[in-house]
């Protein structure tokens, strides 16, 4: 069955601070990838997609930067955290021609 | 651009109650209508979902309808349990380059008071 890891679970950065998040999936090949933002008491907000390795779509600009350095492994990076990146991140994968998207534990960032 | 309004933002019932959640959403063609539920510091877990040549579909407690004219869905909880209560995320998938884009509606927390 397929798994999907996120890390770390929770982060506290100062501002001005490089983030790095991670996503891995496991028992599947070549699944779509997303990086989602969710703020406290919000809905979901799409940040980037990838369809493969090195194939990074964007949906809205901003301090970050996504990045896919193998088929199951998806970075969200920022060179210089700002305190609006406050927030819960969430990767999400799906089987590439499927509909079904499912979602990893979270990341809950903490920008002070 | 896409949108997806969901309504209500926050809904309380009774234990054995029935809840629902109604969501429209503004691409005609979006084709595929996921729900998520989402519990305190987790991530959204797909409960139930429903394709655009289907119009209603059914899993114990829980149904989705879709009215593809209308361009409005409904999820549908019968005889709450305090442990379903829990943020719900309605959501309508768009075709893409690759794969699909969603868009989320901004969600209904659900109370179910035992």
């Amino acid at each position: 069955s397929q798994t999907i890891h996120q890390w770390p679970a929770t982060l506290v950065q100062p501002v001005g601070s490089p983030l790095s998040l991670e996503c891995t999936v496991e028992g599947t090949s070549n699944p779509n990838l997303y990086w989602y933002r969710q703020a406290a008491g919000r809905g979901l907000q799409l940040l980037f997609y990838s369809v493969g390795i090195g194939q990074i779509s964007s949906e809205v600009p901003q301090n970050l930067s996504a990045s896919r350095p193998q088929d199951r492994q998806f970075i969200l990076s920022s060179k210089k955290l700002l305190l609006s990146d406050s927030g819960f991140y969430l990767c999400a994968w799906e089987q590439g021609g499927a509909y079904e998207q499912y979602f990893g534990p979270g990341t809950r960032l903490t920008v002070t | 651009g896409e949108n997806v309004e969901q309504h209500p933002s926050t809904l309380s019932v009774q234990e054995g109650d029935s809840a629902v959640i109604k969501c429209t959403y503004s691409d005609s063609a979006s084709n595929y209508f996921p729900w998520y539920k989402q519990e305190l510091g987790k991530g959204p877990q797909l409960i139930i979902d429903i394709r655009s040549n289907v119009g209603e579909k059914k899993d114990q407690r829980i149904a989705v309808t879709l009215n593809k004219t209308a361009k409005h869905f409904s999820l549908h909880i019968t005889e709450t349990q305090p442990e379903d209560s829990a943020v719900y995320f309605c959501a309508a998938s768009i075709p893409n380059t690759g794969g699909f884009k969603t868009i989320f509606g901004a969600g209904t927390r659900l109370f179910v008071k035992a």
